[in-house]
């Protein structure tokens, strides 16, 4: 596609809800990555894809969070028993793989906790 | 760790002058450097991408330096407008290690143009 695509834009979740956000990357784009950002922060790394293999998720802050993207294509952040702490926006971001490349972000998913 | 700081975090200017936003970073070890910009409720936009083997980069009314051993870029934004109200993020990429897929950002600068 012509961009990075994010759903659900909003999802409210109950605190202890399981929740999955969607990442469509660029077709072509080898490397994909998720990001959290808390209100009035910069984004923090939470995890890295090269084609379908996690190359790093030492940013996940909880064995609640669960990534995968199993055909090196779309992406699935997964959050169970979620808890307030989680509210944030979380934006996906792709690139073609290279050191050299830049990052194109999606619009990101504003969860919030209730 | 990667340390990147901003500053200042907020201007407000009239509409018109030139402006320069600062990024400083700790490790000095960086693969590239990039610029983006987010509105409001949105992701975020590249706008400058530098690799550390270059002093800057110019998109039309925005010029990025970088100082790579000094640990510092700034971006410089030329007879602002309102459209630019937003705010400006600056983040680093490692060449190497086993961060090399990461990028640190700061926290931003959120810039407000009036008429």
């Amino acid at each position: 596609g012509a961009g990075v695509s994010q759903s659900p834009r909003y999802k409210v979740a109950k605190r202890g809800q399981d929740v999955a956000l969607r990442c469509d990357p660029i077709s072509g784009h080898v490397s994909l990555f998720w990001y959290q950002q808390a209100l009035g922060q910069g984004p923090e790394f939470l995890t890295y894809f090269q084609n379908e293999a996690q190359l790093d998720k030492s940013g996940l802050p909880s064995d609640r969070f669960f990534a995968e993207r199993p055909e090196g294509s779309v992406s699935t952040l997964k959050i169970q028993r979620t808890q307030q702490e989680d509210s944030a926006v979380y934006l996906c971001a792709s690139s073609l793989g290279g050191l050299g490349y830049g990052y194109t972000f999606g619009s990101g998913t504003r969860l919030t906790v209730v | 760790k990667q340390e990147v700081t901003q500053i200042p975090a907020a201007l407000s200017v009239p509409e018109g002058e030139n402006l320069v936003l600062n990024c400083s970073f700790t490790d000095s070890a960086i693969y590239n450097l990039q610029w983006f910009r987010q509105d409001p409720g949105k992701g975020l936009t590249s706008l400058l991408l530098i690799q550390s083997s270059q002093r800057e980069q110019t998109s039309g009314r925005l010029n990025a330096s970088l100082d790579k051993s000094s640990g510092r870029s700034t971006l410089y934004i030329a007879a602002s407008q309102p459209g630019d109200s937003a705010t400006y993020l600056c983040a680093v990429r490692h060449g190497r290690g086993s961060t090399l897929g990461r990028l640190y950002f700061g926290r931003g600068t959120q810039l407000t143009v009036w008429p």
